[in-house]
């Protein structure tokens, strides 16, 4: 079956970087385009980045654009998201997500359980 | 950038009941709309994708409809399960905007 399994997350004072990672298994990793979104206490849900099938294309929402990367290891079946210059408002539970063979017009269909980051000082 | 907008906020009803969620989109979005439950705690699950298609495993009192701007989930009979908070979502362009979601509530 599908999992998704995220790891990396904890406490970070603002400035700071962060590396999350996903782990996946259950399916054939290298054909599908992978997504990050988070969701800060209380609220709701907000797209954050997505990586190609391939690697080769990666799209980021606004309010992290040139402070996160995304990318992917094939090899290791693992999603990965760089976070760096972390602001409190950063603070959120990343999920990771499956998307479809496409980056754009694919349903959001497997998520996994999430990582709590709490920026901070 | 496509807003996403559900109404209600938030939602009273009692097991059995049927309700729906409307959700309205900025701008036409075709058919590329998707509904997620999720419940305290845990990760978001999809219900329906391209406005009316049942996930798979998904029990069938879940529809969905709409197209364009406007965008309706409907839940027949409710069962106690599916008292939790359900969004919207566009998903053909690279914002992939969520609604702010609604919160089911056990009346």
């Amino acid at each position: 079956q599908v999992q998704l399994v995220e790891s990396g997350g904890g406490v970070v004072q603002p400035g700071k970087s962060l590396r999350l990672s996903c782990a996946a298994s259950g399916f054939t990793f290298n054909i599908y385009a992978l997504h990050w979104v988070r969701q800060a206490p209380g609220q709701g849900l907000e797209w954050v980045a997505v990586v190609s099938h391939d690697g080769s294309k990666n799209h980021y929402a606004d309010s992290v654009k040139g402070r996160f990367t995304i990318s992917r290891d094939d090899s290791k079946n693992t999603l990965y998201l760089q976070m760096s210059n972390l602001r409190p408002n950063d603070t959120a539970v990343y999920y990771c997500v499956r998307g479809g063979v496409h980056p754009v017009g694919s349903k959001f269909d497997f998520w996994g359980q999430g990582a709590l980051v709490i920026v901070s000082s | 950038d496509i807003q996403m907008t559900q109404s209600p906020s938030t939602l009273s009803a009692s097991v059995g009941d049927r309700v729906t969620i409307t959700c309205r989109a900025s701008q036409s979005i075709g058919n590329w709309l998707a509904w997620y439950q999720q419940s305290p705690g845990k990760a978001p699950k999809l219900l329906i994708y391209k406005a009316s298609n049942l996930e798979s495993g998904v029990p069938s009192r879940f529809s969905g409809s709409g197209s364009g701007t406007e965008f309706t989930l409907a839940i027949s009979s409710l069962q106690p399960d599916d008292f939790a908070t359900y969004y919207c979502q566009h998903y053909n362009s690279y914002s992939y905007n969520f609604g702010q979601g609604t919160k089911l509530e056990i009346k």
